[in-house]
């Protein structure tokens, strides 16, 4: 699977747009950019995913350039609770592909 | 999306006893894994939980050290051998449906191993 490479650590202030970046400059035609988060002792949260297109759900939107080969997550309204390690992570579909985990960007929400 | 429960949330045991940490998933899936994490690090994936097969394992891990059942499609067993303190981490059940549309992976709330 193709890595990618985040900023260890970001903050932003609570209220406004948190935008978490990430490269992945190896992605192959059919990888999906997927991003998760875990808070603090529990397990890692789904957050969204995409090929190519913007995406936006009710956590956030995937911002993926037009090359693919980085992308943003983008939390519109960033709370104390948005305060996690959000891991962004390239995977295939199908029964061959893994999710590899690498050390993410831990987000600190502040008040 | 599927709901996946552990048990136990936690425990702590002694070095050299082993323990079998239970995953139960709210719905059939295709495929489940385990993962290892270890204090202050990031998710690595112990293996594949293969049904009615043996599990698939990822370099580092073998099967007398982590045996993995999985007789159905709804749940799964991880066992930890012969344990000692480099064992104390949180473990992590995972699964997904190859096939559905968006093949997404979800997570269980993890198991959190103490050895002493």
């Amino acid at each position: 699977d193709a890595k990618t490479t985040q900023p260890p650590s970001m903050d932003c202030a609570e209220g406004r747009a948190a935008n978490l970046p990430c490269n992945h400059s190896t992605i192959s035609g059919n990888e999906y950019v997927y991003w998760y988060r875990q808070i603090h002792s529990q397990g890692p949260q789904y957050i969204i995913h995409g090929l190519k297109n913007n995406e936006t759900n009710e956590m956030a939107s995937l911002i993926i350039t037009e090359d693919r080969k980085s992308s943003t997550l983008i939390l519109p309204h960033a709370t104390l609770r948005d305060t996690a390690v959000y891991y962004c992570i390239v995977r295939a579909t199908g029964a061959n592909s893994k999710l590899t985990f690498g050390k993410g960007i831990t987000l600190s929400v502040r008040p | 999306s599927a709901v996946i429960s552990q048990k136990p949330s936690r425990d702590i045991c002694q070095r050299g006893t082993s323990l079998t940490i239970q995953c139960q998933v709210d719905s059939q899936v295709t495929m489940m894994f385990w993962y290892r994490q270890q204090p202050g690090q990031s998710l690595t994936l112990i293996a594949t939980a293969n049904q009615g097969s043996e599990a698939t394992y990822e370099s580092g891990f073998v099967i007398d050290k982590f045996p993995i059942s999985r007789p159905n499609l709804t749940f799964s067993t991880l066992t930890v051998s012969n344990m000692s303190p480099e064992d104390s981490s949180i473990y992590l059940c995972s699964a997904r449906n190859t096939g559905a549309s968006t093949d997404t992976q979800y997570f269980g709330p993890g198991t959190r191993l103490t050895v002493l």
